[in-house]
């Protein structure tokens, strides 16, 4: 069975904190690995892709570990703006109809 | 910028209504979606489409039924409304490889009374 698995918080961080999130997936054969962040009542928004080597893109920091088989996300420096749910992405590959959805993690950033 | 577009954002039917879900992408992508997310479910899978007139099942069709008669556009349909299909819905689209993200439209929420 093919699963992605997150941990749903509620994350309540303090403003300018550092938070990471995890998210592990069940299938070795994975192929690609995205995070998405959803504001409440509306769509899911690429967030980044997930690379082997890992990436930055400003404050944001995804990481791969494929022999743990999990994916992780880093925030520094929370903005009060990082508040939303945070959804992992796999693609087991094969054909677009094995992208799997983690229910999300999500992020509250207080002043 | 990729822009995928739900011709309705709220909805309410009747049980029995007969519903079209329409979805319109303007990249020129090859595979188009439909989700379903409701409250501690996540988003689950109801069909998938990688061409104009071809279709794959996804985890929940049952109840759907879709159409993909050129390739910007692909619609859900629901035969017959039932009130367990209230939920939002929610349109993506995305070009070959299998390792491009989804870009999804802002969804359609719909009421089954």
């Amino acid at each position: 069975r093919k699963e992605v698995e997150q941990d749903p918080g509620p994350f309540n961080v303090p403003e300018g904190a550092t938070v990471a999130f995890n998210c592990t997936y069940s299938n070795s054969a994975s192929q690609s690995f995205f995070w998405y962040r959803q504001d409440c009542r509306k769509e899911p928004k690429l967030l980044m892709s997930v690379y082997s080597s890992g990436n930055e893109d400003g404050r944001f920091t995804a990481q791969l570990n494929r022999a743990s088989q999990y994916i992780s996300l880093l925030i520094r420096d929370s903005k009060l703006s990082d508040s939303a749910t945070y959804l992992c992405v796999v693609n087991y590959g094969g054909s677009q109809g094995n992208l799997i959805f983690g229910k999300g993690t999500k992020l509250s950033v207080k002043p | 910028d990729v822009k995928v577009t739900q011709s309705s954002r709220y909805l309410v039917k009747r049980t029995g209504e007969k519903v079209f879900l329409e979805c319109v992408q303007d990249m020129d992508h090859e595979n188009m979606f439909w989700y379903r997310q409701d409250p501690g479910l996540g988003l689950r899978l109801i069909y998938f489409s990688y061409d104009v007139k071809m279709k794959e099942k996804g985890d929940i069709p049952e109840g759907y039924s879709v159409s993909r008669e050129k390739k910007e556009r692909f619609s859900l349909i629901l035969e017959s409304a039932s009130t367990n299909q209230t939920s939002m819905y929610l349109c993506a689209s995305t070009r070959w490889p299998y390792n491009s993200p989804l870009h999804f439209g802002n969804g359609t929420r719909l009421t089954v009374t």
